[in-house]
């Protein structure tokens, strides 16, 4: 069985700090793993995903994350946060398997102060 | 290319009916699944379809039915609402073959009264 957990339901940074989402999986199989951002009555969109490959994958709107298999952990990082950038967070896992579900994490809601 | 639509945006319904929820899938695409995402919380995974049958599902009763055409657009129905269903239920269509990524549509927003 596979899941996910996300650390720190609310995260508040400022305006030009380190942005730092926190994701750790569980995962019998080689997992796939991805970051997705909902704004406010809205559907989720992709920031980046991790399938194979180099652990260290770049998404959009300078996002990235960096697959750790010693630590289960997939955290999403942003150098600088901006105000657009307040949003709900979700990392999902799938399998590789035949219905590729995702698996969600509760979100962590990332507030940008200026 | 067009992406996930989904109707009707919003829906209020009251207990015991029954409701259908449509989602066309992006262009190329074959394969749809359905989430339901409970306020505050993530999505849950209801059930996937592909080519028409379905390709696996979550733990939802069997009150929570679907289909999917021949176009790949696929309705989500659910049967005796209860309070409980209130949710936003989000469509995602995907390729089937060699690709993980899966593209939401904006979701339907029901209320169960």
């Amino acid at each position: 069985a596979q899941s996910v957990t996300q650390l720190g339901s609310h995260v508040s940074v400022s305006e030009g700090a380190l942005v730092l989402l926190r994701c750790n999986y569980s995962s019998s199989v080689p997992p796939y793993l991805f970051w997705y951002v909902q704004y406010p009555n809205q559907g989720l969109q992709l920031l980046l995903k991790y399938t194979t490959g180099a652990t260290l994958v770049k998404g959009i709107n300078g996002f990235e994350a960096e697959f750790k298999k010693s630590e289960t952990s997939f955290h999403l990082t942003k150098p600088s946060a901006h105000m657009s950038d307040a949003a709900e967070y979700f990392c999902a896992v799938s399998n590789a398997g035949n219905n590729r579900k995702l698996i969600w994490g509760l979100g962590t809601s990332l507030a940008v102060n200026p | 290319e067009t992406g996930v639509t989904q109707s009707p945006t919003h829906l209020i319904k009251t207990r015991g009916q029954q409701v259908t929820l449509r989602c066309s899938s992006q262009s190329g695409h074959n394969t749809v699944s359905w989430y339901q995402q409970a306020l505050g919380q993530g999505p849950q995974f209801i059930f996937q379809y592909y080519r028409e049958e379905e390709n696996g599902r979550g733990n939802f009763p069997p009150r929570f039915s679907g289909l999917q055409f021949p176009n790949y657009s696929s309705e989500l129905n659910v049967n005796a609402l209860e309070l409980d269903d209130s949710a936003l239920y989000l469509c995602a269509s995907s390729a089937r073959v060699g690709y993980n990524e899966q593209f939401f549509g904006p979701g339907t927003r029901l209320t169960v009264l």
